[in-house]
């Protein structure tokens, strides 16, 4: 069964440390992995890997994809309170339905 | 430009009624998928179209159903609801079956 795990689940940290979330995957036909943020409602888009090796930047936040190792990180530098959130990981399968991993929650302490 | 629209906001209702809810999508997206968001969890894919044909089920009882119409607006339907369909519904728009998709704001519904 296809299946996106995420960890840490949740994490505390203070303004201006540096975190790094996980995410691996196990899905058929492996084609692109997704990173989105969901503060409220709605999840935004934040990036989709599709290369290993070629990070993805933007500002203070970069993600990396490792296919042969079947997992990517998404890397922040710098946290500021509103970068508090779900970090939610997605991978689309076979059937193209995106298989999301359960998020990790990211809180930000000023 | 308009983002991925949803309607209702919110919404309540008793076991055994059943429930439209709408969505919107980008302008010029063809693909929408429904996905329904328990309290602590990621999003549980429901069902994905794209031009007007059903491109991916997910593992939902046939209470669930859903359509997209010629202008690609979609409609997700819950027949019979159970309280356990109280969650948040995230409808989500792509170019095409297997590009990135941009989210709704979601419709809460909660079931009494």
């Amino acid at each position: 069964e296809d299946k996106v795990v995420q960890s840490p689940l949740s994490l505390v940290v203070h303004e201006g440390d540096t975190v790094t979330l996980n995410c691996s995957y196990e899905v058929t036909n492996f084609r692109s992995l997704l990173w989105y943020k969901q503060e409220k409602k709605a999840p935004t888009f934040l990036f989709m890997l599709t290369s290993s090796g070629i990070e993805k930047k933007s500002g203070r936040l970069s993600s990396i994809l490792d296919k042969k190792e079947l997992f990517s990180i998404l890397n922040i530098t710098a946290t500021q309170t509103g970068d508090s959130a779900v970090y939610l990981c997605a991978v689309p399968n076979y059937g193209q339905n995106f298989v999301f991993g359960p998020g990790t929650r990211l809180s930000v302490l000023p | 430009d308009a983002g991925v629209t949803q309607s209702p906001t919110h919404l309540i209702k008793t076991r055994g009624q059943h429930v439209t809810l709408r969505c919107s999508p980008i302008s010029g997206h063809k693909s929408v998928s429904w996905y329904q968001q328990v309290l602590g969890q990621g999003p549980q894919f429901i069902f994905q179209y794209y031009e007007k044909e059903e491109r991916g089920r997910g593992n939902f009882p046939d209470r669930f159903s859903a359509r997209q119409f010629p202008n690609y607006s979609s409609e997700l339907n819950v027949n019979a609801l159970l309280l356990g369909d109280s969650a948040l519904y995230l409808c989500a728009s792509s170019l095409a079956a297997d590009y990135e998709q941009y989210f709704g704001p979601g419709t809460r519904l909660t079931v009494t």
